[in-house]
């Protein structure tokens, strides 16, 4: 198994220019979620889906998209990207468990910086 | 969102020191993970505690969550250059199941 997959590793936008950060896991996990990672701010929910078709908001949500057509993959849209969303940005997947607590297996990252 | 407070920050020791990372909140977790991250990959989890008062061992990590499931305390014994790394709590909130992370503390053991 490849894990969780994201494409690609490094991107360098200009302001207002619009981009989408790819997500593939190969494990059916039916959870997936977006963080971005800043200095000294830890990793910061953006958005997360439980399943097909099912997204929702996290704790940063403004300025990106989500959706989520396959159990695979769930990419995540800038739509007019700003110097703010200069981050380092991971995806993560992981199977639903009783009282939660599951093991989130994590990407390699994509690191995005906007001029 | 349910706040984790980590510290320190930053430490930077000599091998075969001993150390502690505190994870602390106002709020209660359902459960608590740790997880740790090495430059240019994504975070890896190395243990999740579920009861109050929990401790569990990884060879020379010792892992504790607080009685009332607000803190919790990573203790790493004779630390190696091989520990070097950024670890991070992790708590799951008691909502739901969604990860709310502490700032991390960026651990340096020098040989």
């Amino acid at each position: 198994n490849a894990g969780v997959t994201q494409t690609p590793k490094f991107q360098v936008l200009k302001t207002g220019q619009s981009m989408t950060l790819q997500c593939a896991q190969d494990m059916n996990h039916e959870y997936m979620s977006w963080y971005r990672q800043d200095p000294g701010m830890g990793l910061r929910l953006i958005h997360y889906s439980v399943g097909a078709g099912i997204t929702d908001q996290g704790e940063v949500p403004n300025g990106y998209n989500v959706s989520r057509s396959t159990t695979e993959d769930f990419p995540l849209r800038l739509l007019s990207a700003a110097p703010s969303q200069t981050s380092v940005y991971f995806c993560a997947s992981s199977r639903p468990r009783s009282g939660g607590g599951e093991t989130q297996y994590f990407g390699p990252g994509t690191r995005l910086l906007v001029l | 969102t349910q706040l984790l407070e980590q510290s320190p920050q930053f430490l930077s020791i000599q091998e075969g020191e001993n150390l502690t990372v505190y994870c602390n909140s106002s709020s209660v977790f359902s459960s608590l993970q740790w997880y740790r991250q090495e430059p240019g990959e994504g975070p890896v989890l190395l243990v999740t505690v579920v009861t109050g008062g929990e401790v569990k061992k990884l060879k020379r990590l010792t892992f504790q969550f607080g009685d009332a499931r607000k803190d919790s305390s990573l203790h790493i014994t004779a630390a190696q250059p091989g520990d070097t790394g950024l670890y991070l709590c992790a708590g799951v909130e008691t909502s739901g199941s969604r990860l709310t992370f502490g700032e991390g503390t960026q651990l340096t053991v020098n040989p």
